[in-house]
């Protein structure tokens, strides 16, 4: 197991395109989140699958954006009709968590987003 | 609203010296606490994680505490080497804010040759 895998690395788009992302999970881990990363900031929530259930999603995250995790097991990340605000690190963690609250965080390396 | 504050912002050391790195939180009621490392334009790496029961946790040169009552860890790594220049953040897991992690906005650390 090669850890959590994304792609693409970088994009460099349009404003007013479509991008989307992908996120492959470590195996078996059944929580998949997508954080929002700014420069200088922290990791910002946006949403969390447990299996193929969309179980939270941020106030982040606003009606162009919509993510899915198909079967659990990998996910997307879509955002339509970008804007220059949304350029960002987009990054993707798991966890297996079996009962009551998160354990151990494993996180991607990144999509780099760039609307020009 | 859970927040999570880390000081100081930006530390510069000479190699060698040990130093110690803060992380505060405003709600105790949390499940664990982690600590990454990240480069540059790259993405975190998890260093360690204190569950809510825990005490410390080490590994390596890195020791990281939790004193969740009074809502604050800090992670101390000792001799520090070039090589550990980056940006660390702490994460919580809060109980009553939903199943994610709420993180801090980083420590830069540069260790100087």
């Amino acid at each position: 197991d090669t850890g959590v895998s994304q792609d693409p690395r970088h994009k460099i788009t349009k404003r007013g395109q479509n991008v989307t992302f992908r996120c492959d999970p470590i195996s078996e881990h059944n929580r998949l989140y997508w954080y929002r990363q700014t420069l200088g900031q922290g990791p910002e929530f946006l949403t969390y699958f447990q299996n193929e259930a969309q179980l939270e999603k941020s106030r982040l995250l606003s009606d162009r954006f919509s993510a899915e995790r198909p079967k659990g097991s990998f996910s997307t990340l879509e955002i339509q009709r970008t804007e220059q605000g949304d350029s960002a690190m987009y990054l993707c963690a798991s966890s297996l968590t079996l009962t009551g609250g998160n354990t151990e965080a494993f996180f991607g390396q990144g999509t780099r987003l760039t609307v020009v | 609203k859970q927040e999570v504050t880390q000081i100081p912002a930006a530390l510069s050391v000479p190699e060698g010296e040990n130093l110690v790195l803060n992380c505060s939180f405003t709600d105790s009621a949390i499940y664990n606490l982690q600590w990454f490392r990240q480069d540059p334009g790259k993405g975190l790496t998890s260093l360690l994680l204190i569950q809510s029961s825990q005490r410390e946790q080490t590994s390596g040169r890195l020791n990281a505490s939790l004193d969740k009552s009074s809502g604050r860890s800090t992670l101390y790594i000792a001799a520090s080497q070039p090589g550990d220049s980056a940006t660390y953040l702490c994460a919580v897991s809060p109980v009553n804010y939903g199943q994610n992690f709420v993180f801090g906005p980083g420590t830069r650390l540069s260790v100087l040759p």
